[in-house]
């Protein structure tokens, strides 16, 4: 199986700040790469899929990066909203499996 | 609008066994593949399995192989997941999503479920 780990597990930031999460794949998944957010006691919802295409609807201040095996997902001016969990997916091979996630936290 | 409404969660004894169903609308169900995941309380999320327009399946999960067992309904544009032997490590929120073939040709889960509890516990 593919593992697939996030840096950090947690992380604490204000609202306005640059945050970065970090994917990294324990094999090459090319760019089978999707970005998940979940806020508390919700269904996730996709952000980004192969690796950097914003899905619709979701805000341009969100942003991937990365082929291979790593990757990034950044905000580029947090906002009330992005305090959540969010969660890398890899699909290049089965079974289809997540990071443990990153907490985002207010300050 | 895209819907996807899961049920049959519940309290169950440890050894017993479980139906769950996820009623699918707004989209033509019987084009798309269709997945399970789980969330373990306070957890993240974790695979179960993911089944194909023609009823295929393709699990690998050691933990859940030879005790869950996915299938769909076209006709009824629903989907299943069959539980047996099941664990007190198996108590999670189950969650049923639809997979996006992306114009990247990867695949994506782009429409959940609101989830529904299964507790496995004596």
């Amino acid at each position: 199986d593919i593992q697939m780990t996030q840096s950090p597990s947690s992380l604490y930031a204000s609202v306005g700040d640059r945050v970065t999460i970090t994917c990294r794949a324990s094999q090459s998944i090319s760019d089978f790469l999707n970005w998940y957010q979940q806020r508390p006691g919700k269904a996730p919802n996709v952000l980004i899929y192969a690796a950097s295409s914003l899905q619709s609807g979701v805000p341009s201040r969100i942003s991937g990066r990365g082929s291979g095996t790593d990757f990034t997902l950044t905000i580029s001016s947090l906002q009330p909203e992005d305090f959540a969990t969010y969660y890398c997916q890899q699909t290049y091979s089965t079974p289809w499996t997540f990071g443990q996630g990153t907490r985002v936290e207010i300050k | 609008e895209v819907q996807l409404v899961e049920s049959g969660g519940g309290l169950v004894q440890p050894g017993g066994s479980l139906r769950l169903s996820c009623a699918a609308s707004g989209f033509t169900f019987r084009n798309n593949w269709m997945t399970w995941v789980r969330q373990a309380p306070g957890r993240g999320l974790e695979f179960v399995d993911i089944i194909d327009q023609d009823d295929s399946r393709e699990s690998n999960v050691d933990s859940m192989q030879g005790r869950f067992t996915i299938s769909r309904d076209n006709s009824k544009s629903s989907l299943y997941l069959q539980m047996d032997s099941l664990r007190a490590e198996d108590t999670a929120i189950y969650y049923c999503a639809r997979i996006l073939l992306t114009t990247s040709s990867t695949w994506v889960f782009d429409s959940w479920g609101q989830g529904t509890l299964v507790t496995v516990s004596s």
